[in-house]
């Protein structure tokens, strides 16, 4: 079955640094790429959707200028949160659209568990 | 945009207790999932039913599409069913994000 994966698992930094989350499909192609953040006891809210080679489409609140999204190629979406701080702790969650699956076609990383200090 | 809610938020049961779990929306939807996710975080794609009823096992699912909720069905809950479960949707064509409900938190006490 379509597997993504999303590294790191999880990450500790330091308050003004900046962070890199990978998520990459390993046996599909990905034409849209999404990134969800949650918090605790709390649902997953998406920060924005991405097209390979096109800018991402940030959803409404989201800084785009903190969190950078980056589609390159059909299987790599990166997203960058710059300039970390304690508030931007939580849990990221990328998903990628499998359009060769279908309407149901909707995979999900593992997630990441950043802890700004 | 589109509202998604689930009730209960929070639901405490009885192993071997059946539970039920609701999800509203609040718009015409193409595409809704049922996830369950686990202790770590990672989600688990139970149902795919914009419409109708499946079944897989203990659980089930229906949707009435047109008074726009679905409901969850788990039968003789085990306590390995505790967890948080989400519903998401998804509106129209040429809009491919999944909306996510709030969220039932299903706690099986032994």
């Amino acid at each position: 079955g379509a597997v993504v994966s999303q590294h790191p698992s999880w990450v500790i930094c330091k308050s003004g640094t900046s962070v890199k989350i990978e998520c990459r499909s390993l046996d599909f192609q990905a034409t849209t790429m999404f990134w969800y953040r949650q918090f605790p006891k709390q649902s997953l809210m998406l920060m924005a959707t991405s097209n390979e080679g096109s800018k991402a489409t940030y959803e409404q609140g989201v800084e785009k200028d903190k969190f950078l999204i980056n589609h390159a190629s059909l299987t790599l979406s990166t997203l960058t949160v710059t300039s970390a701080h304690p508030e931007d702790s939580s849990f990221y969650i990328c998903s990628a659209r499998d359009r060769g699956r279908g309407k149901d076609g909707y995979t999900f990383g593992s997630g990441t568990r950043l802890t700004v200090v | 945009g589109i509202q998604v809610e689930q009730s209960p938020p929070d639901l405490i049961l009885q192993e071997g207790a059946n539970s039920t779990l609701r999800c509203n929306f609040s718009d015409s939807v193409n595409n809704l999932q049922w996830f369950h996710q686990n202790p770590w975080g990672q989600l688990i794609n139970l149902f795919y039913i914009p419409s109708g009823t499946k079944q897989n096992g203990r659980l089930s699912a229906t949707t009435v599409a047109t008074e726009r909720y679905s409901l969850l069905y788990i039968s003789s809950s085990q306590t390995t069913d505790s967890g948080d479960y989400f519903c998401a949707v998804k509106m129209g064509f040429g809009n491919e994000k999944l909306t996510f409900g709030t969220g039932t938190r299903l706690t099986i006490i032994p």
